[in-house]
């Protein structure tokens, strides 16, 4: 079957860095997505990691091992806009593209 | 970058009624589009694919005569909601993609059924 697991809750404070990880078990594997929601909007891109190893956006940084199943997101210098569920999303190999049940982080000041 | 729109925002219907969501890739031909359901505090969890101009592939335990799915053009997708009842009342959202390009994902539609 198709597994992803996040861990439900977060906290971190301004100005911190957090990690986020993500341990999938997929049919298939063709990428493995981060996004970003806030309450009652839609997901937002942050990251995409298709080969192993670490890919920098800014502030955000996505890490992925396929070997191991794994990926972490990781936000550098926490803002309180940064508040919101992670979604960690696998594509698997029908295309389809698999959530996971989304991190609520907490930034508090 | 690619925008997705969906219409209405937000509806509120009558049990037993039919809805009727649009999405639209604004700026971009969409050959997928994906539907998904997200309750509460939940993941978003698919529905169905489709692709333009041939029937959508529902997810195990998606009725596909509840929810209608019409994919007639390159741009626009509707999910119709059949003879809705309180418990389909959820957050819908539509992705888009070209070919094997990201997801890109509309701004949902908050269906409330009473």
């Amino acid at each position: 079957g198709q597994n992803i697991d996040q861990p439900t809750e977060m906290t971190a404070t301004e100005g911190a860095i957090v990690q986020i990880n993500c341990t999938y078990q997929t049919s298939g594997f063709n990428g493995l997505f981060w996004y970003q929601q806030h309450a009652g909007e839609a997901p937002t891109f942050l990251s995409y990691n298709v080969l192993d190893g670490l890919e920098e956006k800014g502030r955000f940084s996505s890490f992925l091992s396929r070997s191991k199943g794994y990926s972490y997101l990781l936000l550098k210098e926490l803002q309180m806009k940064d508040s919101a569920s992670y979604l960690c999303a696998v594509r698997d190999n029908t295309d389809k593209l698999i959530f996971g049940t989304g991190t609520r982080l907490q930034v508090f000041p | 970058g690619a925008v997705v729109s969906q219409h209405p925002s937000r509806v509120i219907c009558k049990s037993g009624t039919s809805v009727k969501i649009e999405c639209r890739s604004l700026d971009f031909q969409a050959t997928t589009m994906f539907w998904y359901r997200q309750f509460p505090k939940q993941s978003l969890m698919l529905m169905a694919t489709s692709n333009e101009g041939s029937k959508a592939t529902y997810e195990q335990g998606v009725e596909k005569d509840k929810f209608l799915i019409n994919h007639a053009s390159l741009t626009l997708s509707t999910l119709t909601v059949t003879s809705a009842h309180p418990e389909d009342s959820s957050f819908y959202i539509c992705s888009a993609r070209r070919f094997w390009e990201e997801q890109y994902f509309g701004p949902g539609t908050r269906l409330t059924v009473t």
